[in-house]
Parts: C-alpha cells; sequence; structure tokens
C-alpha cells in the first residue's frame, strides 16, 4: 500500500509552548488529509479534514485556533498545537487519501505537554 | 458518530479463522464498508473494503450480507501478529468523505 510517514514519532513539550507535526504522502499526491487525535483506550476521534490550498474544515468542538492545520502541498500537510497544556497529551494520527477509495495512515506521532 | 457496532472483544487461537462482525443496518445504497486494523501504538491500517459483493484479498476475506446491513472479516489463519483492534467503518467514496471509527473489536489471539 502507499506509505503516508509522520514526524517526529513522539515528542515532549513545555506547557505553553507550540509544536508541529508533519504528515507527508511519500509516494502519492493527496489532496485530502484527516488529522485524528486518539486518547489511551479510546477510538481515534477526527479532528478535521485538510485539503490542499484551502481551509481545513474542524469537526464540532475542535478549537481552530488552537490546532492550526496547513496543507500546503499536495503531499505535506502540518498540525500544529499552539500553547500546549498537559490536556493536549495524546496520540496524533494523520491520514491520507489515494484516489477516492484508499486512506493511508501515518503512524502516529505521540505529544506529551509537561 | 459511526454508523457500526462491533463486538468489544474476541479471542482466537492461532491457526484458527477468526470471523469478526460488524453490524450496520443503516448503511445507504452508496455507502461501502471499510475494515482497518490497528496494532497498539500505530496508525490504523488498511484490510480491505466492499459494496455487495465478497472481497477477498492477501490479507482477510471481507462477507456482505445480501441486505447489507452486516458484514463479517475474516482472518483465515489467525497468527499473534494479528492482535489488535479492528474497525469497520461504512463510507461514501468521494474524496472528501471522512473516515469516522467506532469503537472497534479487540481481537487477541493466543497460542
Amino acid at each position: 500500500g502507499a506509505v503516508v510517514s509522520q514526524h517526529p514519532s513522539w515528542v515532549i513539550c513545555k506547557s505553553g509552548t507550540s509544536v508541529k507535526i508533519e504528515c507527508r504522502s511519500l509516494d502519492f499526491q493527496a489532496t485530502t488529509m484527516f488529522w485524528y487525535r486518539q486518547f489511551p483506550k479510546q477510538s481515534l476521534m477526527l479532528m478535521a479534514t485538510s485539503n490542499e490550498g484551502s481551509k481545513a474544515t474542524y469537526e464540532q468542538g475542535v478549537e481552530k485556533d488552537k490546532f492550526l492545520i496547513n496543507h500546503a502541498s499536495l503531499t505535506l500537510s502540518t498540525l500544529t498545537v499552539t500553547s500546549a497544556h498537559p490536556e493536549d497529551s495524546s496520540f496524533y494520527i494523520c491520514s491520507a487519501l489515494q484516489g477516492r477509495t484508499e486512506a493511508f495512515f501515518g503512524q502516529g506521532t505521540r505529544l506529551t505537554v509537561v | 458518530d459511526a454508523k457500526t457496532t462491533q463486538p468489544t472483544s474476541m479471542d482466537c487461537a492461532e491457526g484458527r479463522a477468526a470471523n469478526l462482525p460488524c453490524n450496520h443496518s443503516t448503511i445507504s445504497g452508496n455507502e461501502y464498508v471499510y475494515w482497518y486494523r490497528q496494532i497498539h501504538s500505530q496508525g490504523p491500517q488498511y484490510i480491505i473494503h466492499g459494496l455487495k459483493n465478497n472481497e477477498t484479498n492477501e490479507m482477510a476475506s471481507l462477507i456482505i450480507t445480501e441486505d447489507r446491513k452486516s458484514s463479517t472479516l475474516i482472518l483465515p489463519h489467525a497468527t499473534l501478529r494479528d492482535t489488535a483492534v479492528y474497525y469497520c467503518i461504512v463510507r461514501v467514496l468521494k474524496n472528501t468523505d471522512k473516515l469516522i471509527f467506532g469503537t472497534g473489536t479487540r481481537l487477541q489471539v493466543f497460542p
């Protein structure tokens, strides 16, 4: 299957700082990418849909000013967690659509805010 | 909200077939059934998808009932590495359509 790469795999940051997570589709172009968050022992929760060249669409309850999404090219989307707090600690996962049929996922980024 | 219901957990002996059920009684005519799995602390992995007909690939088989209200994912010879959470998702095939995850089934394969 197609490859989606996330970077970093894990990050620890201080409370109040910002963290950027990158999601790249390595061998295909993705006009649409999705960002998810997953807390321990829970399912994936969709945060936002990222479309290349346009503003992201956020799910209800997700603060767009806190979770900044940029999809500047067909192979790269970034999620920036601004002014991070301990409650933002989670597993963040991106997904990229290849064509219309299949969505491939990155390996995830574990964020710990101390 | 997720449109599927799955058992919370299942066990399977290594080498045996694992049959994972999924109920999607409100599925629409243009919605496909997708299966993904997530091994601990990794991103989900695509397994298979289908619309009406049964599908098979190198990983699994997907059996969809004639009324499309339920389906079963079959891992023909489960191995310990198949231990994971399996998610059944219904989705319309368009490039903006979201994948909404339910709670999934935690499959434990034992020796």
